[in-house]
């Protein structure tokens, strides 16, 4: 009974380059939800998605971020060009209803060189 | 300030001791989560309170929701060396969707 599953853990990009982040989220669970977390801060909402449809994308960047949920397979968070403010953990969450239990990935803590 | 201040920002107790944590936050909300973050790790859902709970038990942790004054506080009795971790509480609420807004973070630090 796997919990989400994010990949890879730990992501090193030059600028300029792309960064794609992975989000399995808990069997059966259609909502996920992306969280960036910067050194000793907080979480930070990015974007919400149910399968196939972005629901909020109020805390996502207009600019070089995108995300995705297919029907089939993991949410992508995508991260165009990367700056070394880009630099950051991003964690995906998972729940089976509006208002449930969240349940958070490992998180991938990606480094911008 | 934002939705869902924690406070202490740090705070240092021995083994054994209670630590009691704080948020506070600004709009109505429908539930209140506490999580822990044990460093360069991910998140570990503790509890969940809904808006209409006051308190909530799950082994050492109690949790409290005052919706009035807009604050919940956690309650670790007994701490141990292993509970040395940052604590967030998260809000998600009637305009914000089932989006959680996380406070910045008590880092709790449990002195053997």
């Amino acid at each position: 009974n796997a919990g989400v599953m994010q990949n890879p853990r730990h992501l090193v990009r030059r600028r300029g380059q792309e960064a794609r982040l992975r989000c399995s989220p808990v069997k059966g669970h259609s909502h996920v939800y992306w969280y960036r977390q910067l050194p000793e801060e907080g979480l930070k909402f990015m974007v919400y998605l149910q399968k196939e449809n972005i629901i909020d994308e109020s805390g996502m960047p207009k600019e070089r971020f995108s995300a995705e949920f297919p029907k089939e397979g993991p949410s992508i968070l995508r991260i165009q060009q990367v700056v070394r403010g880009d630099s950051a953990a991003y964690f995906c969450a998972s729940s089976p209803n509006i208002g449930g239990e969240a349940f958070f990935g490992q998180g991938t803590r990606l480094t911008v060189v | 300030s934002q939705q869902g201040e924690e406070d202490p920002q740090a705070l240092s107790i021995q083994e054994g001791e209670n630590a009691t944590m704080n948020c506070s936050y600004k709009t109505s909300i429908n539930n209140l989560q506490w999580y822990r973050q044990n460093s360069g790790r991910g998140l570990v859902h503790l509890i969940l309170i809904r808006s209409n709970e006051r308190e909530k038990h799950s082994g050492r942790l109690r949790v409290t929701l005052d919706t009035s004054k807009k604050s919940s506080s956690l309650l670790i009795t007994a701490s141990r060396a292993a509970d040395t971790a940052s604590y967030f509480c998260a809000t998600d609420g009637e305009t914000s969707g089932s989006r959680l807004t996380f406070g910045e973070g008590t880092q709790l630090t449990v002195n053997p």
